[in-house]
């Protein structure tokens, strides 16, 4: 079953723009990763936030997490066509040893 | 090695047909986990290793699909009779533990075709 659900599902933004992801999730966390996929195949971790955390920041990336209402946000600033890809939510949920749950993703796709 | 290596890359069949699909884990990894991702969706949880305890088989989709791992290291995920809605790309991760707050590592994943 799946435990985060990312918004929107799919996403078009003009390049230099920032694009921002959403996602829920149900139960409680150890923490929430963001991954990358691009084309299909394997992921790349981008981020973790740990559940006693509220921002963190990477780079062009920034996460927030908010445990109160089982949601986190991944903004990407100052977009590029190389950001193109699927972006996952993953939770490391409480009850369940280190099984990690992916949402369903968000396509992002940048326009030139 | 020095990433997850998962092997074959694309492996087509015909249905009905037996198929095994390999991960080679990060060495030092206790944990282990497979996915299966179906065209433009997200990951499904099929199974996760850890150490030497018994490994949760609560997404495996069917008994038609088995894993076991060896030594604590190699697995292999093994789909009996595979049937056209099996074709997907199947995906394996691994982590250290022990520690929480870990990433997991992906390998390429096998693209299965089951025509």
């Amino acid at each position: 079953s799946q435990q985060g659900e990312e918004d929107p599902q799919a996403l078009s933004i003009q390049e230099g723009e920032n694009a921002t992801m959403n996602c829920s999730y149900k139960t409680s966390i150890n923490n929430l990763q963001w991954y990358r996929q691009n084309s299909g195949r394997g992921l790349v971790h981008l981020i973790l936030i740990r559940s006693n955390e509220r921002e963190k920041h990477s780079g062009r990336l920034r996460v927030t997490l908010d445990t109160s209402k089982k949601s986190s946000s991944l903004l990407i600033t100052a977009s590029r066509a190389a950001d193109t890809a699927s972006y996952f939510c993953a939770t490391d949920t409480m009850n369940r040893d280190d099984k990690i749950i992916f949402g369903k993703g968000t396509r992002l796709h940048i326009l030139p | 090695g020095a990433g997850v290596s998962q092997s074959p890359s694309n492996k087509v069949t015909e249905k009905g047909k037996d198929v095994e699909l390999r991960c080679d884990p990060i060495s030092g990894h206790t944990a282990l986990y497979w996915y299966r991702q179906s065209l433009g969706q997200g990951l499904e949880f099929l199974i996760y290793f850890q150490g030497n305890s018994a490994p949760d088989k609560s997404g495996l989709p069917s008994d038609r699909f088995s894993a076991e791992r060896t030594g604590g290291s190699v697995s292999t995920l093994t789909i009996q009779r595979t049937q056209q809605e099996d074709s997907a790309v199947y995906l394996c991760a691994s982590r250290v533990t022990g520690t929480m707050n870990t990433e997991a590592f992906f390998g390429q994943g096998t693209r299965l075709t089951v025509v």
